[in-house]
């Protein structure tokens, strides 16, 4: 199974800093088909979790774009350009390329100072 | 607008069993497939199972399998989970979600597992 590393995980940020977080995944995530299939998701608490970043870099329907995405093959980088209070919960990345099973990283807390 | 609600929660004695059900709106459901995830209290996403939009192919964690079933009807616009032979270890949020990458999630169904 394909194992996702998040670092770090927790992180406190002054509003209208930025913040970053690392994922990465223990075999390449790029498809034959040309994509790379990392994901990104937020869980604000208590909700459920939402969809942030498909494919390494595209942002979901209606997400801010103060929120980006980077990398490749194993690397992957979430960046909040500046955090606000309602950015406050815990990140996931997944991975959606070797399956079953869908594997998610151990998720990095974000709180604000 | 998409939504999806989970049901059928609640607290179970271990070796009991338990159906979950996700009712599906705003979308054509027969179209995409569907996951269950769940969430153990105060721990990470763990992936449960996965069956694709005909019901055609179905996929479980190996935590799960051989214990769990997963089925929909499309008819009804409807995804189930049924779980056998609980254990305490299965005591978790069951979230439903859409698609192969979870673009939806639903607000969650608690299961809990206890004597």
């Amino acid at each position: 199974d394909i194992v996702m590393t998040q670092t770090p995980l927790s992180l406190s940020v002054t509003p209208g800093q930025p913040a970053s977080i690392s994922c990465k995944s223990s075999q390449s995530l790029l498809h034959s088909d040309g994509k790379t299939y990392l994901y990104w998701y937020l869980q604000k608490p208590g909700q459920s979790p939402q969809l942030l970043i498909y494919e390494v870099s595209s942002r979901f329907s209606g997400v801010p774009d103060r929120f980006s995405g980077s990398g490749s093959g194993t690397d992957f980088t979430l960046k909040i350009s500046r955090v606000e209070a309602e950015d406050v919960g815990v990140y996931y990345c997944m991975q959606g390329i070797h399956l079953p099973p869908w594997t998610f990283g151990q998720g990095t807390k974000v709180e604000i100072k | 607008q998409v939504q999806l609600v989970e049901s059928g929660g609640g607290v179970v004695q271990p070796g009991g069993s338990l159906r979950l059900s996700c009712a599906a709106s705003g979308f054509t459901f027969s179209s995409y497939g569907m996951h269950w995830v769940r969430q153990a209290p105060g721990k990470g996403l763990e992936w449960v199972a996965f069956i694709r939009y005909d019901g055609s192919n179905k996929y479980y964690a190996d935590s799960v399998k051989g214990r769990f079933t997963i089925s929909r009807d499309n008819s009804k616009n409807t995804l189930y989970l049924q779980m056998n032979s609980l254990r305490a270890e299965d005591t978790a949020v069951y979230y439903c979600a859409k698609t192969g990458y979870f673009d939806y999630w639903g607000q969650g169904t608690l299961v809990t597992v206890s004597s």
